[in-house]
């Protein structure tokens, strides 16, 4: 039943590790997306894929760096953590351009770098 | 460049009260997007509603109602007769067509308290 997917729910990491999250959707959609939700509750646009292909990808570290297998699946994998990137991290995905533009979120990843 | 301004950072009413969140949107795309999104204390995005630019219908959705105003640029949500149930952060977005920018702008919050 579930819609949009994300693990693990929670990530408690050292400072200088890499991580991984991972981004299933069953919901049949084209476009996938990963944000950024900080302490403020500020959410902001990170990549975009679109049939696997890397549409929108904004002012981000290049310690971040999506990958999506297939278009029902998009990771994002995190090199050298650091303290800023404690965050919840939101996937979503939509149908994708010129169709319904809902986008339907994960239930979030809660990371947190000590 | 899109903008989403949220100007109430917290609301705070007693249940049974009709509370109004503002939004207010800037856009240089003939053809947008809007959205409401509710995020509980649970913390998931909960979709509300989307409206179209070229759509300026108000909405009723049983206690909820969205007023969308393309000459103010706004796009206003109502929750009549709140419950405590309503708690939660709410998050008003945009996102463009012609631009290609599908990502979502989203406004900062409204927290919304509802008293017992």
């Amino acid at each position: 039943d579930t819609a949009v997917s994300q693990t693990p729910k929670y990530l408690v990491t050292q400072m200088g590790n890499d991580k991984s999250i991972k981004c299933e959707q069953n919901l049949g959609h084209d476009t996938m997306y990963w944000y950024k939700q900080d302490s403020k509750k500020f959410l902001k646009i990170m990549f975009s894929y679109n049939n696997k292909e890397l549409i929108i990808n904004e002012t981000v570290p290049n310690r971040f760096s999506p990958k999506s297998p297939d278009k029902a699946h998009l990771n994002l994998h995190i090199n050298s953590l650091e303290l800023g990137d404690s965050a919840v991290y939101f996937c979503a995905s939509s149908l994708g351009p010129g169709k319904q533009e809902t986008q339907y979120f994960g239930p979030g990843t809660r990371l947190l770098v000590l | 460049a899109q903008k989403v301004t949220q100007a109430q950072t917290e609301i705070s009413v007693v249940e049974k009260e009709d509370v109004t969140l503002d939004c207010v949107y800037e856009t240089r795309d003939t053809t947008y997007y809007l959205f409401w999104y509710k995020q509980p204390p649970s913390g998931e995005l909960v979709f509300l509603i989307r409206r179209n630019s070229f759509d300026e219908q108000n909405e009723i959705s049983g206690r909820y109602s969205w007023n969308f105003q393309k000459s103010t640029s706004s796009f206003n949500f109502t929750i009549t007769a709140s419950q405590v149930v309503d708690s939660a952060v709410y998050f008003c977005a945009l996102s463009e067509r012609n631009t290609g920018r599908r990502a979502l702008t989203f406004g900062s919050g409204t927290r919304l308290q509802v008293q017992p």
